[in-house]
C-alpha cells in the first residue's frame, strides 16, 4: 500500500516569513495529492490539491509543487499570518476503480506563526 | 452549501451503551467516509460508502457498524466500545465522479469518550 512521510513535524516561523512543508510518497501510481489544514477542535479543511499531470499549483499565498520523479510534493505558504497556525496534513491517493478516493495521510506538521 | 454536518459534537458513553453518530451532506456527493482520529495523529480511514453501498471496510471491529440510509446521510452505530476507542470521529464526503471527484470535504467531527 501507499506510505506518506511528512517533514518537519513542527515548524515555527515569524509573521510574514514563508513556510515550507515536504512530503514523500512510496507508490508511483498515486495521482492525487491534497493538503489539509486542521485547527484545534475542528475537522480537516482542504486548502489546495494537485494532480499528477500538473507540476505546480498556486492559490493566493499557498502553492503546492509536485516532483513525480522524486515522488515528493511540498506546500509553500508565503507571507504567513497568525491565522495560518494549525496542523497541516498532506495526503496521497492511488487510482481506484470505484467512485470514492482512498487517502493516505502524512503524520502532520504543526505550524506556529509568531508575531 | 459546501458543508458536512455531524451530530453530536461530543459524546460520552459507557462500555455497555449503544449510541449512534450522524453525518449529513447536501452537496449531492455520492461517496461518504468515516475516519477515526486520535490526538496528534492523522485521520485513519474506517469505512467508505459509494452510491450508498459499503465499498471499503478497513478491518474495523464489529462494535462499529456503519449505515447509509440515503445519499445524504451516514450513521455510525456504536456498541460495547472500549476506552481505547475514545477519539475524534470524522465524516467526509466527495463527489465521486469527474475531475473534482477525489476532493474530500470533512465535517467538524464528534469527540467520543468511552468510560
Amino acid at each position: 500500500g501507499e506510505n506518506v512521510e511528512q517533514h518537519p513535524s513542527t515548524l515555527s516561523v515569524q509573521e510574514g516569513d514563508s513556510a515550507v512543508i515536504k512530503c514523500t510518497y512510496s507508490d508511483s501510481a498515486s495521482n492525487y495529492f491534497p493538503w489539509y489544514k486542521q485547527e484545534l477542535g475542528k475537522g480537516p479543511q482542504l486548502i489546495i490539491d494537485i494532480r499528477s499531470n500538473v507540476g505546480e499549483k498556486k492559490d493566493q499565498r499557498i502553492a503546492v509543487t509536485l516532483n513525480k520523479t522524486a515522488k515528493h510534493f511540498s506546500l509553500h505558504i508565503t507571507e504567513t499570518q497568525p491565522e495560518d497556525s494549525a496542523v497541516y496534513f498532506c495526503a496521497a491517493s492511488l487510482p481506484w476503480a470505484g467512485t470514492a478516493s482512498k487517502l493516505t495521510f502524512g503524520t502532520g506538521t504543526r505550524l506556529q506563526v509568531t508575531l | 452549501d459546501t458543508e458536512v454536518t455531524q451530530t453530536p459534537k461530543h459524546l460520552v458513553m459507557g462500555m455497555t451503551n449503544k449510541k449512534s453518530l450522524k453525518c449529513e451532506q447536501h452537496m449531492g456527493h455520492r461517496a461518504m467516509y468515516w475516519y477515526k482520529q486520535k490526538a496528534k495523529k492523522p485521520p485513519e480511514l474506517m469505512f467508505v460508502y459509494s452510491y450508498e453501498k459499503l465499498s471499503i471496510n478497513e478491518s474495523v471491529p464489529s462494535r462499529f457498524s456503519p449505515e447509509c440510509p440515503n445519499s445524504s446521510l451516514l450513521n455510525l452505530h456504536l456498541h460495547a466500545l472500549q476506552p481505547e476507542d475514545s477519539a475524534l470521529y470524522l465524516c467526509a464526503s466527495s463527489q465521486g465522479m469527474g475531475l473534482a471527484g477525489h476532493e474530500q470535504f470533512f465535517g467538524p467531527g464528534t469527540r467520543l469518550t468511552v468510560l
